[in-house]
């Protein structure tokens, strides 16, 4: 089965630059997409089609791709920032929703 | 402004069925396609099953096909779940989500999420 790998953790200080990363063999074909979960909260869509930010979504958010990895990067992190990142795609074929194993961001 | 709220988690016994409903404000569900996607206390995120805008293409993630079915009622602006011989690694919070498909024509993904509704599986 497909499958998208992240790190389980990411930590910096406020005001320093955060890099989650996602990888998978279709990801050079599929686009990456990025969901943000606050505790206790549903997930919220940060980025899609690898780096499209939807509308109101504060600009320090970016998405970007190269072969078979998709980077979030959060550019001047802020405490408000923490929470688990998940990136999601699609297998080769389409037909295998799937989502990475979720990177939890600590902004400290 | 737009919503997705479903409703009918609970507890239940291995074994046991339960149906979860989400109803849908400030769109039209019958112009999407929809989806459900599930949560484990502590753990990542798992898509379940799709539905498209008219109930004519369904899809299962394997560990649920033949327990679970997907419906709609676009009449009533609601998604469906129907879970039968629900087991203990079924218990997670259930999401309702409004399907996209990318610029390119090629990928669906979730532009919209529900809060969620629990469902407990035990005995």
């Amino acid at each position: 089965s497909y499958e998208l790998t992240q790190a389980p953790s990411v930590s910096v200080s406020p005001g320093q630059t955060a890099r989650i990363t996602c990888s998978g063999d279709a990801l050079s074909k599929k686009y990456a997409y990025w969901y943000q979960q606050k505790s206790g909260q549903a997930p919220v869509l940060v980025i899609y089609e690898d780096t499209k930010r939807p509308s109101g979504f504060p600009e320090r958010f970016s998405g970007s791709s190269s072969g078979t990895m998709a980077t979030l990067t959060i550019s001047g992190a802020q405490v408000e920032d923490e929470g688990d990142y998940y990136c999601y795609s699609t297998d080769s074929s389409g037909n295998h929703r799937v989502f990475g194993g979720g990177t939890k961001l600590t902004v400290l | 402004e737009v919503h997705l709220v479903e409703s009918g988690g609970g507890v239940v016994r291995p074994g046991g069925s339960l149906r979860l409903s989400c109803t849908a404000s400030g769109f039209t569900v019958g112009d999407y396609d929809m989806s459900w996607v599930r949560q484990a206390p502590g753990k990542g995120l798992e898509w379940v099953s799709g539905i498209n805008w008219n109930g004519g293409r369904l899809g299962y993630v394997d560990s649920v096909k033949g327990r679970f079915t997907i419906s709609r009622d676009n009449a009533k602006n609601s998604l469906y779940l129907q879970m039968n011989s629900l087991r203990a690694e079924d218990t997670a919070f259930y999401y309702c989500t409004r399907d996209r498909l990318s610029g390119g024509g090629g990928d669906w993904y979730f532009d919209l999420w529900g809060r969620g509704t629990l469902v407990t599986v035990s005995s």
